[in-house]
């Protein structure tokens, strides 16, 4: 079956990058639409961006200066880049594959990520 | 961008049914047949509930449908039960190729 693991620091410091990688198993990275989305703590759900077609990409208007997603054919895997956070960006990180562009079928567990110094 | 409008919260005994809005803009609800439905239980990820506005992916129950007029989307939970306690978020493709999420929603089953 389809299954999506985040992982990276769950730390990071304020203007830095944050980088976090969702390594796929049970589907092909060449194919579908891979997402990230985030969730500060109490708060609701934000769409970051998604890549598809091995390397299109499309982000949030909000986040767009500071966003970059990327894909790893080989290791079937896709990243996320944040880069100068702040407090702000505290959240649960989710990576998701979509069937198509605009819902997401597969979650991953998420990881927390705590921008602090 | 600005977020889909949703209730904050919505309650109902046992048994009833529950309707939850989605209210965007022809720019993005009233525009594409592109509503998707989430349920997210404490800690969890959120579980896809509904897509295109009223499909069921396999496995989930019948209980829950989705509807849409004109910039709003709905979804309604029928036969109401403890275990449907949970946020729900809907979404919407947006033109330009983007994606939003609504505020989400809390059910409270009395």
């Amino acid at each position: 079956q389809v299954q999506l693991q985040e992982s990276g620091p769950g730390l990071v410091k304020p203007s830095e990058t944050l980088s976090l990688t969702c390594t796929v198993s049970g589907a092909s990275i060449s194919s579908y639409y891979w997402s990230w989305i985030r969730q500060p703590p109490g708060k609701g759900l934000e769409w970051i961006g998604y890549i598809y077609d091995s390397g299109s990409t499309k982000y949030n208007p909000s986040l767009k200066s500071r966003v970059t997603i990327s894909v790893d054919t080989s290791k079937n895997q896709f990243s996320l880049n944040l880069g100068s956070v702040a407090a702000a960006d505290t959240a649960v990180y989710f990576c998701t594959r979509g069937s198509k562009l605009y819902y997401f079928d597969y979650w991953g567990q998420g990881t927390l990520v705590t921008v602090s110094s | 961008q600005s977020a889909l409008t949703q209730p904050a919260s919505v309650s109902g005994s046992p048994g009833q049914s529950i309707t939850i809005s989605c209210t965007g803009s022809s720019s993005d609800v009233g525009g594409y047949n592109s509503v998707s439905w989430y349920q997210q239980n404490p800690g969890k990820a959120p579980k896809l509930m509904i897509y295109d506005v009223s499909n069921r992916p396999s496995g989930v129950s019948n209980r829950f449908s989705g509807s849409k007029s004109g910039n709003t989307a709905s979804l309604t939970i029928s036969g109401l039960q403890a275990e449907d306690e949970a946020d729900y978020y809907c979404s919407s493709y947006r033109s330009g190729s983007t994606l939003v999420f609504g505020g989400g929603t809390k059910v409270t089953v009395l």
